[in-house]
């Protein structure tokens, strides 16, 4: 099985609201990454946990904040966001951080910010 | 620093025609490669990969892709397009970030796939 699975698939949300976006993955593997996407671009690294631990913080502003409860699970915890912030979030993991790599993406959340 | 370079925005073939899209990358050691494609609103599904060993990779839906040392590149195959190939291809290369020691690939900018019937 080399399913990552996140919740929800669409999220409309108020620049006032919170909100969070869950990433969830049972293969065993021990690092897990949050990215943003834009229309058109390419996914663009937000944050990277290695043994539930933050280990890059891709200089994200603060009104996103990662929790990692435990192996399996990512969370995005969303506070005050911008229109700008609209976009697709992809999760993803890979098997431990390290050499050879490869990383398996969840389908994304969209988010809509008005 | 590393890059990615996919000089093709958009590529337009017909079905059933072969298809090769550009990769080119930058990479002061040795690269691990990447292609991922990503059909509109989803995610990115993992075509094939290069870590080492024979340069000539073979990945799924009858995709491959070939190594090139010596022109930094990495491109994308296939002989036969069908409709459904349609979508977004990325190429990454991974490189080490963080003290920690993960390989996080940086992307290309993409290329979009046109097929016509």
């Amino acid at each position: 099985d080399t399913e990552v699975t996140q919740t929800p698939k669409h999220l409309v949300m108020g620049m006032t609201n919170k909100k969070s976006l869950k990433c969830e993955q049972h293969m065993g593997h021990r690092a897990m990454y949050w990215y943003k996407q834009k229309a058109k671009k390419p996914p663009e690294l937000m944050f990277v946990y290695s043994y539930e631990k933050l280990s890059i913080n891709e200089s994200v502003p603060s009104r996103f904040s990662p929790e990692c409860p435990n192996s399996s699970l990512l969370n995005l915890h969303l506070h005050a966001l911008q229109p700008e912030d609209s976009a697709l979030y992809l999760c993803a993991s890979s098997q431990a951080p390290g050499v050879q790599e490869t990383q398996y993406f969840g389908p994304g959340t969209r988010l809509l910010v008005l | 620093a590393q890059s990615v370079t996919q000089p093709d925005i958009h590529i337009t073939v017909s079905e059933g025609a072969s298809l090769e899209l550009r990769c080119n990358y930058s990479y002061g050691a040795t690269p691990y490669l990447f292609w991922y494609v990503q059909s509109p609103g989803q995610g990115l599904q993992l075509l094939l990969k290069y870590f080492s060993g024979d340069t000539l990779v073979q990945g799924i839906k009858g995709f491959e892709a070939e190594f090139k040392r010596s022109q930094s590149s990495f491109n994308l195959r296939k002989p036969s397009v069908h409709w459904s190939d349609a979508a977004e291809y990325f190429c990454a290369v991974g490189a080490l970030l963080g003290a920690g020691g993960s390989y996080i690939p940086t992307f290309g900018r993409g290329t979009s796939l046109i097929v016509h019937p």
